[in-house]
């Protein structure tokens, strides 16, 4: 089965409250992890990426996390904005292999007004 | 810059017949990937390629699934014969740095009745 999975598949939250979408990853030979966001009718989006020599990232209001000690992925966007509705999905590549990305099933945010 | 272009959005044919899907990867990017997405299975990597030449088709489900790229600016992926269960959307994907973010195209809507 697939190594990287996300186990809420929905997540609703306020216009301007902060959000916290979760990935949980199975293999420890991954070493980089991308996240992505899409739209409905278009392709995954790129929105921020970390390799494993890493906890922390952050972007312009996204911020990663990353806990190998359990294999765990987080998305936080602060301020979410109505335009940050979509599904958002982790993927992984595992460290030494090909240029697979393996990539959760994804959870729905959607922003209340 | 175009992004990766995918033809057509949208196809429906009968079971049986030959479906064809196109993509032109984004000028300079060498490595091209083929996913398909479902609600059962979510994104799956069917087959990619660095520099034209294919490195990994694992996830090509079956002979009747076949991917060609004969040039660098464009690949096909191929279904014949078609059945209901290939019913999905068709990604495409491309990128010039190996274990980088991978851009992808607005996909194919492939619907087999």
């Amino acid at each position: 089965g697939e190594s990287v999975g996300l186990h809420l598949p929905t997540l609703s939250v306020q216009e301007g409250d902060n959000s916290i979408i979760n990935c949980a990853y199975s293999n420890s030979a991954s070493d980089y992890f991308i996240w992505y966001k899409q739209e409905s009718g278009k392709g995954p989006q790129f929105i921020i990426d970390i390799r494993s020599n890493m906890d922390k990232r952050q972007g312009q209001r996204v911020t990663v996390l990353l806990n190998k000690t359990v294999k765990h992925l987080s998305l936080q966007i602060a301020a979410t904005q109505p335009g940050d509705s979509a599904v958002y999905f982790c993927a992984e590549n595992i460290q030494g292999g090909s240029e697979k990305l393996v990539f959760g099933k994804g959870t729905k945010l959607t922003v209340n007004p | 810059d175009a992004g990766v272009i995918q033809s057509p959005r949208h196809e429906v044919t009968e079971m049986g017949q030959e479906v064809t899907l196109r993509c032109k990867p984004i000028s300079g990017h060498n490595s091209l990937f083929w996913y398909r997405q479902t609600m059962m299975r979510g994104l799956e990597l069917l087959i990619y390629f660095n520099n034209n030449v294919p490195i990994d088709d694992s996830g090509m489900p079956e002979d009747r699934f076949s991917a060609k790229m004969p040039n660098a600016s464009f690949s096909t992926l191929k279904i014949q014969p078609s059945e209901p269960r290939d019913s999905a959307v068709y990604f495409c994907a491309s990128t010039s740095v190996p274990r980088s973010p991978l851009h992808f195209g607005n996909g194919t809507r492939l619907t087999v009745t």
